[in-house]
């Protein structure tokens, strides 16, 4: 059964820094993988999502995700954070089984940022 | 686009009492679902629908029912209301398979309501 891990439920880092969010799946075949954005009192927005393309997925608001099957890790990264990116960040994995797609989401990790 | 509407925002209940979440979508998806987020738990997967008429359940589908009379509404019920469903609940839907072939590939990619905060008292 298809899981997701997500390394860390909160993490803080300053205007300018590096963003790295880790997500570790288990899947018994190759997987779709997301990353969703929760802003305050919002519903899910998707960052970017891998599928089976390229390995480097580039998303919206300067992140992207590097699939790596080997680690079987699919990290979230930006090179400068910003405070707009203060969020909770979501990592799914699905599996198209039937005709249909079932998500299995991490417990998700709150980005703060802080000036 | 409206894409996913979710109706109410926020309701606050009693236990014991019954309600309806609404959810609406205008993109013609066969597949739409309802989660249920908290606190360091993600979203979970309550029930969801393939298509008009056919519903299963999710991970926790205790105390909540659901229906599939059109494509468009998937609405879920909460027969007898407990202190253990106040949470945030978020419709969601997606094409499944059978549209998507011949146009590009299904990915599971899921489109959210913007959610319904329920207290219940």
């Amino acid at each position: 059964a298809q899981s997701v891990t997500q390394l860390g439920s909160h993490v803080s880092v300053s205007e300018g820094a590096l963003v790295l969010l880790r997500c570790n799946y288990s899947s018994s075949v190759p997987p779709y993988l997301f990353w969703y954005v929760q802003y305050p009192n919002q519903g899910l927005q998707l960052l970017l999502k891998y599928t089976s393309a390229a390995t480097l997925v580039k998303g919206i608001n300067g992140f992207e995700a590097e699939f790596k099957k080997s680690e079987t890790s699919f990290h979230l990264t930006k090179p400068s954070a910003h405070m707009s990116d203060a969020a909770e960040y979501f990592c799914a994995v699905t599996r198209l089984s039937g005709g249909y797609n079932k998500l299995i989401f991490g417990a998700g990790t709150r980005l703060a940022v802080h000036p | 686009n409206a894409g996913v509407t979710q109706t109410p925002k926020f309701q606050v209940l009693k236990t014991g009492q019954s309600m309806t979440l609404q959810c609406a979508q205008d993109m013609n998806h066969e597949y739409m679902s309802w989660y249920r987020q908290d606190p360091g738990m993600g979203l979970r997967l309550i029930h969801y629908s393939v298509g008009a008429g056919i519903t299963d359940q999710g991970e926790v589908p205790n105390g909540y029912n659901v229906s599939r009379s059109t494509t468009e509404d998937f609405p879920l019920r909460l027969l007898s209301a407990a202190p253990s469903q106040t949470s945030v609940y978020f419709c969601a839907s997606s094409y499944s398979i059978s549209q998507a072939s011949g146009r590009r590939p299904n990915t599971g990619e899921l489109f959210f309501g913007e959610g319904s905060r329920l207290t219940v008292l």
